[in-house]
């Protein structure tokens, strides 16, 4: 059974900070890493997705993965108050032509004026 | 056409009846899924639809019967729910090739009474 471990939160940062979102995942074999941003009462927006060690970039958004400590991060530069919102961590495994997510339980951020 | 839609965007149901939720996608996305998530809980995967075939039934009640009618549309017929099945569900859809990247449509809010 796959575990993707995340800190519930709330993480409370200043509008303008760096938020910075981690996840842990128990599978090594694990290749493929996803974070959804899900507004209270709406669906998960997939905002970012890494497959290899390093970092990714895609505007405000950083994720960062490190195969060798099993560890997936989100950083989100000058954050908004539009950014409160829960961030889901997910890993995903083939399933024959399709796919499987197993999500972590989401960290809630809040992003004060 | 670059979303999943679903309807109802709100269903209440007593459990005796019977309903069905819909999800459409006109992306070309050959692989759909069905998730519940219920109140401050990540999504849990339901079922999978791949080429219009069901590849993953991940050991739900028969009271959900998925179907796939045609590519871009997949329904969720429900009866004889129970109270506890109230939850958000929503559905998914991704693309060959990139089966990973998942994306959602905005859900159903569904209450069994």
């Amino acid at each position: 059974q796959k575990e993707v471990e995340q800190n519930s939160g709330p993480l409370s940062v200043p509008e303008g900070a760096i938020a910075s979102l981690n996840c842990t995942y128990s599978d090594r074999v694990s290749q493929s890493f996803f974070w959804y941003r899900q507004y209270s009462g709406k669906s998960p927006e997939l905002i970012m997705f890494i497959y290899s060690n390093g970092d990714k970039e895609d505007g405000r958004f950083t994720a960062q993965l490190n195969k060798a400590s099993q560890y997936v991060s989100l950083l989100i530069r000058d954050s908004q108050p539009s950014d409160s919102a829960t961030y889901l961590c997910a890993v995903a495994e083939e399933a024959g032509t399709a796919s499987k997510l197993t999500f972590g339980t989401g960290t809630r951020l809040q992003v004060t004026l | 056409d670059t979303e999943v839609t679903q309807t109802p965007k709100h269903l209440v149901m007593g459990m005796t009846n019977k309903k069905s939720l819909k999800c459409e996608q006109h992306m070309g996305h050959r692989a759909m899924y069905w998730y519940k998530q219920k109140a401050k809980k990540p999504p849990e995967l339901m079922f999978v639809y791949s080429y219009e075939k069901l590849s993953i039934n991940e050991s739900v009640p028969s009271r959900f019967s998925p179907e796939c009618p045609n590519s871009s549309l997949l329904n969720l017929h429900l009866h004889a729910l129970q109270p506890e099945d109230s939850a958000l569900y929503l559905c998914a859809s991704s693309q060959e090739g990139r089966t990973y990247e998942q994306y959602f449509g905005p859900g159903t809010r569904l209450t069994v009474t």
